[in-house]
């Protein structure tokens, strides 16, 4: 099993430039998420989906946008990317509802954007 | 109050030493908490898991005080290999669908 994947590991956008992330999991699990973790903060959750073809927004949504349209994959795209949005971006992915379960996380998407 | 808090840290032990660090909550209605580890640019692993008073896994022991909404992780007989951040995290709803993290405490055990 390979867990979660995140693709790609490392990106340098200029602004305005639009991209996407891509997250997979092999674990079979419902619900997947899309977090990204600046200096000094804590991980805040960008968007949520609670099973293939749903989506929820999270804390911080404003400039992303996000799909499942299968169950293994969730992808974060930016359709115009900001300076603002320079973070590292994790996706995580648990079987069930949070509260009992695990998450576990990818290895992390590091952007920049100029 | 913050949703979540944590000692900023950075905590500087050396190996063998005990070390704890507290967490405070703000909604009261939280069932369940997690202590997760990140190494230095690694992604976050679970750790532990914490839904009654306390939990226990080796030389880590989480204990939870719902009264006065905190959760500590004590860390006994500290390793080189425990030099990472831990981050408390609680859910934001009690629908398990939504968390929050906190900023993480920062630990270097010194040889």
């Amino acid at each position: 099993n390979a867990g979660v994947t995140q693709t790609p590991k490392f990106r340098v956008l200029k602004t305005g430039q639009s991209m996407t992330l891509l997250c997979a999991q092999d674990m079979n699990h419902e619900y997947m998420y899309w977090y990204r973790q600046d200096p000094g903060m804590g991980l805040r959750l960008i968007h949520y989906s609670v099973g293939e073809g749903t989506t929820a927004k999270g804390e911080v949504p404003d400039g992303y946008n996000v799909s499942r349209l299968k169950k293994q994959n969730f992808l974060l795209g930016l359709e115009s990317a900001a300076p603002s949005q320079t973070s590292v971006y994790f996706c995580a992915s648990s079987y069930s509802r949070g509260w009992q379960e695990t998450q576990y996380f990818g290895p992390g998407t590091r952007l920049l954007v100029l | 109050r913050k949703e979540v808090e944590q000692d900023p840290g950075p905590f500087n032990v050396p190996e063998g030493a005990t070390v704890a660090f507290n967490c405070t909550y703000s909604n009261s209605a939280s069932q369940s908490f997690f202590w997760y580890r990140q190494d230095c640019r690694k992604e976050p692993k679970l750790l532990m898991s914490v839904y009654s008073s306390g939990n226990e896994d080796g030389r880590f022991t989480a204990q939870l005080n719902r009264a006065s909404q905190y959760i500590s992780l004590l860390i006994r007989d500290s390793k080189l290999s425990d030099s990472a951040t831990y981050l408390c995290v609680v859910p934001r709803d009690n629908y398990g669908q939504n968390f929050v993290f906190g900023p993480g405490t920062r630990l270097s055990v010194l040889p």
